[in-house]
């Protein structure tokens, strides 16, 4: 078994704030991903790396950066906070890139943009 | 434009009940259909898969899903639902394409309640 984790739980940024939100996986997966979840909508991708060291652009990067600093941790970057901006971040990793794998969640950040 | 249409926002059941959650797809080539479990403050658990074969197929605690590619469908359900079934339940869809390229398209949850 493994674990995903994401720092901070909850992130309360000013609007125009560079934020930071970091995940971290033990599954030793290659491919990690990162979404966007708003509220009563699904979810949708912003970015993914396939093994360490690649970056994908998913349907969402655009106000996004993100860095695959290892095999192991995942970061995004909000370069521009929005004003009244809401929404829970979902990392994910999977053992390889491709239709049949199966992704594992982590338990989300959750942002607030004052 | 490939959609994923969870056409009830909520689903409200009682313990023992079965229950259908609903799921349509529109896309004109092959595709990967999924279903996924998101528990309240916790990330997205997979439930269960289909590709091709048998169109129906079995998935944890009890669930499973029916493909129909006449309805453009993969309906998610259970027989006899617990109270800890309660959730949001995501269809994903992911087309295949000859590029190699692919990504999970979610539609947007049912969130199932199921009463003591």
């Amino acid at each position: 078994g493994g674990i995903i984790t994401q720092t901070p739980k909850f992130l309360i940024g000013q609007e125009g704030q560079k934020l930071t939100l970091k995940c971290q996986q033990n599954f030793n997966h290659d491919t990690m991903y990162w979404y966007r979840q708003d509220s009563g909508k699904g979810l949708r991708l912003i970015y993914y790396s396939i093994t360490e060291n690649d970056l994908q652009k998913g349907d969402l990067s655009e106000g996004y950066d993100a860095s695959r600093e290892k095999k192991s941790s995942f970061s995004l970057t909000v370069t521009s906070a929005q004003k009244n901006e809401m929404a829970v971040f979902l990392c994910a990793s999977s053992i390889g890139a491709g239709i049949s794998y199966e992704q594992y969640f982590g338990p989300g950040t959750r942002l607030t943009v004052l | 434009t490939q959609t994923v249409s969870q056409s009830d926002a909520h689903v409200t059941v009682f313990e023992g009940d079965s229950v259908e959650l609903r799921c349509n797809y529109s896309y004109g080539g092959s595709i990967y259909l999924s279903w996924y479990i998101q528990h309240h403050g916790h990330g997205l658990q997979f439930l269960l898969k289909y590709y091709s074969g048998n169109p129906v197929v079995q998935g944890v605690n009890g669930f499973e899903a029916e493909f129909s590619k006449s309805d453009s469908s993969f309906h998610l359900r259970k027989a006899s639902v617990h109270w800890s079934d309660s959730a949001v339940y995501f269809c994903a869809v992911t087309p295949i394409v000859s590029s190699g390229s692919w990504q999970l398209i979610f539609g947007s949850g049912t969130q199932l309640t199921v009463m003591p």
